[in-house]
């Protein structure tokens, strides 16, 4: 059974600061998502990963997996105030459509 | 774009009452998925379909049950509410397996059991 767990739960940073959440997993997936989720409002699509080494960016946002260690990461630069949302990783087992999400990090810019 | 349209934003029934939420996608999507999403748990899935009239548990089937006679429409139904499942649901739909897309979230219902 896959298990996903993401780190740290809550995040507080400065504008214009770095930093990175973790997500990692417990047995083999084969591909990571990555969501964001404002206040009251539902799950948007950051991210799919798909194969050992892949890195994605957008923006201030980027994203990488790396299989052999079971651990994504989403790694933020240059905090801004808009960036201020929970984010959740999510992975599926082998042909199977299922998702298991993390606890989700709750990331809060602060100016 | 993908359209997910859950019927209620807000939701307050009794317990004891039985509860439909209604999920409805317009991308033809093969899967959908009920979840519900509860402070310091996530996301958890409740059921799943890959098509019409099929239905698959998920990770917390035990009160609910689901709908799918057509393929653009998902129900969950609550058989007899009780307060433990207050929460937010979920509806997402993804197109058929093997097509590295993410699943598309409606923007839920908050429903309160009292």
């Amino acid at each position: 059974e896959l298990k996903v767990e993401q780190n740290p739960l809550f995040l507080s940073m400065q504008e214009g600061k770095n930093y990175t959440i973790y997500c990692n997993y417990s047995t083999t997936s084969d591909r990571l998502y990555w969501y964001r989720q404002d206040p009251g409002k539902s799950l948007e699509s950051l991210f799919v990963l798909l194969s050992n080494g892949a890195v994605k960016q957008e923006g201030r946002l980027m994203a990488s997996l790396d299989t052999k260690a079971r651990l994504s990461t989403l790694h933020i630069t240059a905090a801004v105030h808009d960036l201020s949302a929970t984010y959740f990783c999510a992975g599926s087992n082998f042909g199977n459509e299922k998702l298991t999400f993390g606890t989700g990090t709750r990331l809060t810019i602060i100016p | 774009d993908v359209k997910v349209t859950q019927s209620s934003r807000y939701l307050v029934k009794r317990t004891g009452e039985k509860v439909f939420l209604e999920c409805v996608q317009d991308m033809d999507h093969e899967n959908m998925f009920w979840y519900r999403q509860d402070p310091g748990l996530g996301l958890r899935l409740i059921y799943f379909s890959y098509d019409v009239k099929m239905k698959e548990k998920g990770d917390i089937p035990e009160g609910y049950s689901v709908s799918r006679e057509k393929k653009e429409r998902f129900s969950l139904i609550l058989e007899s509410a009780s307060t433990n499942q207050t929460s937010m649901y979920l509806c997402a739909s993804s197109p058929l397996q093997g097509i590295n897309q993410p699943q598309h979230f409606g923007d839920g219902t908050r429903l309160s059991i009292l």
